[in-house]
C-alpha cells in the first residue's frame, strides 16, 4: 500500500475485554515496529519483527500484551483483560529494513471505559 | 540505558526568528539518529538520518547536524506552516528499535 495502514483508528472497549489492533506495512517492508504513545510524550517502543520474527519485545508491559506477524506482512497487537491504563494512542511503523527509516501509521486510539 | 533528552520542551518563534532545537543522547553505540515531524493528531514524519559526529542534512529551512552527544535541528526562517512537534530518536549498534525523546513543541506566530 502507499503507506503504513492501521485499524481500527478509535477502539473503546469495556475493561476486561480483549482487543486486537491490526496492522498493514508499507508492501515489501521487512520491519515492522509497534510503539505506545501518551499525549504530549514521544513514542514509547514496544515490540518489533523482522519478517515474521519476533525481534524484541521488552516493551511490552505485561503479559495481557501480545504481537504477531504470521506471514511477515500483517501484524495484531493484542491487549487481553484490557485496564483503564491501557488508555493510549498505539502507532505502528515499518521499515524497508533494519537500517532504515520508519513510517509510522495513523494509529489506533483506545480508550477502555 | 539508552536515553534521549530533547530541549526545550516548547519553544514559540516569531516568522522568520530562526532558532535551533535540541537533542541530547546517551546510547550504547549509535547506529542512526533520527528527526521526525508530528502534527496533532498525525502519526510522526521522518525528516532525516544523521549516522556520524559532523554529518549534516538539510531540506528546506530544516538542517540537522549531529555531534558525539547531542544532535541539533536548526530552523532557519521558519514560517507558520513550521509549527508541529519536533521528535529526535536514536538507533543503537545492538537493537533496531528506535528510542524517543519527549520532543520540542514548535508554534511559529506570523
Amino acid at each position: 500500500g502507499a503507506g503504513v495502514s492501521q485499524s481500527p483508528r478509535y477502539k473503546v472497549t469495556k475493561r476486561g475485554q480483549d482487543v486486537a489492533l491490526r496492522c498493514d506495512p508499507i508492501s515489501g517492508h521487512v520491519s515492522l515496529y509497534w510503539y505506545r504513545q501518551a499525549l504530549g510524550q514521544g513514542p514509547e517502543f514496544l515490540t518489533y519483527f523482522n519478517y515474521e520474527a519476533q525481534q524484541d519485545k521488552s516493551g511490552l508491559p505485561n503479559d495481557r500484551f501480545s504481537a504477531e506477524r504470521p506471514e511477515g506482512s500483517i501484524s495484531t497487537l493484542t491487549i487481553q483483560r484490557t485496564e483503564q491504563r491501557d488508555s493510549a494512542m498505539y502507532r505502528c511503523a515499518s521499515s524497508l529494513d533494519p537500517n532504515t527509516e520508519a513510517f509510522f501509521g495513523q494509529g489506533t486510539r483506545l480508550t477502555v471505559v | 540505558e539508552d536515553q534521549v533528552t530533547q530541549s526545550p520542551e516548547a519553544l514559540r518563534l516569531q516568522e522568520g526568528e530562526s532558532s535551533s532545537l535540541n537533542c541530547s543522547y546517551t546510547v550504547s553505540g549509535l547506529r542512526g539518529l533520527f528527526w521526525y515531524r508530528q502534527d496533532p493528531g498525525k502519526g510522526p514524519e521522518f525528516l532525516f538520518t544523521l549516522y556520524s559526529a559532523g554529518e549534516e542534512k538539510e531540506k528546506e529551512r530544516l538542517k540537522a547536524t549531529l555531534t558525539k552527544k547531542e544532535s541539533f535541528l536548526h530552523i532557519t526562517a521558519p514560517k507558520p506552516e513550521d509549527s508541529a512537534t519536533y521528535l529526535c530518536a536514536v538507533q543503537a549498534r545492538n537493537t533496531d528499535k528506535l528510542i524517543f525523546g519527549t520532543g520540542t513543541r514548535l508554534q511559529v506566530f506570523p
